[in-house]
């Protein structure tokens, strides 16, 4: 089985930097997933890592420390369409590679 | 490239009701999933196909949801009778292939309210 564990909700002010972190505790692991879901929309697709380490795309940037169970998602310059849920996911070892998901962390960015 | 395309958009229904939805994926994508998604909590994982083969569909209750993936392509899922704990968002997503790395991409998703 996996637990996976995020913050419910967070506020930040727009062109601010903000910390989504997310824990895991997983029978075994083969990468993890943040994923950005606007109200009433599609969760789209944000960043991947199966390495330690950080990845940056852009604005947003990933950490993951296998050892720790730890990532975080790192969200530079905040803008207003930022709000948004963002959800981590993590890949088991199992054959079948599904991901399975956090609560999700309620952003909301203020002026 | 199309994305993910679900339908309906919104359902609602009377408890005991028969519902179904309906997914059609990326082309050329064969692995599919169906999440269910109550307001407020992450998607939970429903059924997997990989082409039309089921992968897990440990968490789905079979007593009264049902799905299949005919000829590999389009997928439906059905829920017989439903209950008030059936409101949700359903959302099907594809990906190119099953490997770890490949990031799941999903449809609007239907909402569901039972009465």
């Amino acid at each position: 089985g996996q637990n996976i564990d995020q913050p419910t909700e967070m506020t930040a002010t727009e062109g601010a930097i903000v910390q989504i972190n997310c824990t895991y505790q997983t029978s075994g692991f083969n990468g993890l997933f943040w994923y950005q879901q606007h109200a009433g929309e599609a969760p789209t697709f944000l960043s991947y890592n199966v390495l330690d380490g950080l990845e940056e795309k852009g604005r947003f940037s990933s950490f993951l420390s296998r050892s720790k169970g730890y990532s975080y998602l790192l969200l530079k310059e905040l803008q207003m369409k930022d709000s948004a849920s963002y959800l981590c996911a993590v890949r088991d070892e199992g054959g079948s590679y599904i991901p399975t998901f956090g609560r999700g962390t309620s952003l909301i960015v203020h002026p | 490239e199309a994305g993910v395309a679900q339908s309906p958009r919104y359902k609602i229904i009377e408890k005991r009701q028969s519902v179904a939805f309906w997914c059609n994926p990326i082309s050329g994508h064969a692995t599919l999933y169906w999440y269910q998604q109550i307001l407020g909590q992450g998607p939970k994982l429903l059924i997997q196909f990989q082409n039309n083969g089921v992968v897990d569909d440990s968490q789905l209750p079979k007593d009264r949801f049902s799905a299949e993936r005919l000829k590999g392509v389009d997928s439906t899922l059905k829920i017989q009778p439903a209950k008030l704990e059936d409101s949700a968002v359903y959302l099907c997503a594809s990906s190119l292939v099953e490997g770890a790395g490949s990031p799941l991409h999903f449809g609007n998703g239907t909402r569901l309210t039972v009465t």
